[in-house]
């Protein structure tokens, strides 16, 4: 079974901080997704990253595979109350034809 | 974008009771769906894949003649906890694959109450 290990598991911050979330695996996957969820909902698709070192930017979120495409970080900078919700990275094995999710990030930011 | 829904998105049944969970893409067909369970402030832990036409997949310690699944078309899947207990209670959420296999869509989330 492949495990992704996603840390912090919570985190609190300031509006205006910046912050690093990581997903960390000893497999590797051949993409791997990353997820918002809101309490009550279902999770929303932030990004796929597919190449080993791989950097994807949407506004102020960027995302980062690790060349080996057994890790990957999400970096929020300067962020906002609106930024507050659970956040899961997912790698997929197409061999397997699913995916594992880490986790999970509870992210709260303060006004 | 593709949506995939799923009805209920609220549901309390009682002990001992059985009780479906749809799981539609509502604009795509999807030969491959998944079954999730979560719990509050936790990860997605996989149930189960299902493909259409075929017999779904459980994962280890997932018992599927509790969580029956049952996935006839390409657009709907549906889950079916028999017998219900409170420990049963839950976030269920739904995601489907498109038939090219690109991109996993979730569907919203069903919470399941048993009392």
């Amino acid at each position: 079974t492949q495990l992704l290990e996603q840390s912090p598991q919570f985190l609190s911050i300031q509006e205006g901080e910046n912050l690093t979330v990581y997903c960390n695996s000893s497999s590797v996957f051949s993409s791997l997704q990353w997820y918002r969820q809101e309490p009550g909902e279902g999770p929303v698709l932030l990004v796929t990253v597919v190449t080993g070192g791989e950097v994807k930017k949407l506004k102020r979120l960027t995302f980062q595979f690790g060349d080996a495409r057994k890790d990957s970080s999400l970096h929020i900078t300067a962020a906002q109350p609106g930024d507050t919700g659970l956040y899961l990275c997912a790698g997929e094995d197409t061999n397997a034809g699913k995916s594992t999710f880490g986790d999970g990030t509870t992210l709260t930011v303060k006004p | 974008g593709a949506v995939v829904s799923q009805h209920p998105s609220r549901v309390i049944c009682k002990s001992g009771t059985s009780v479906k969970i749809e799981c539609r893409s509502l604009d795509f067909q999807a030969t491959t769906m998944f079954w999730y369970r979560q719990f509050p402030k936790q990860s997605l832990m996989l149930m189960a894949t299902s493909n259409e036409g075929s017999k779904a997949t459980y994962e280890q310690g997932v018992e599927k003649d509790k969580f029956l699944i049952n996935h006839a078309s390409l657009t709907l899947s549906t889950l079916t906890v028999t017998s219900a207990h409170p420990e049963d209670s839950s976030f269920y959420i739904c995601s489907a694959r498109d038939l090219e296999g690109n991109t996993i869509y979730f569907g919203e989330g069903s919470w399941l109450t048993v009392v």
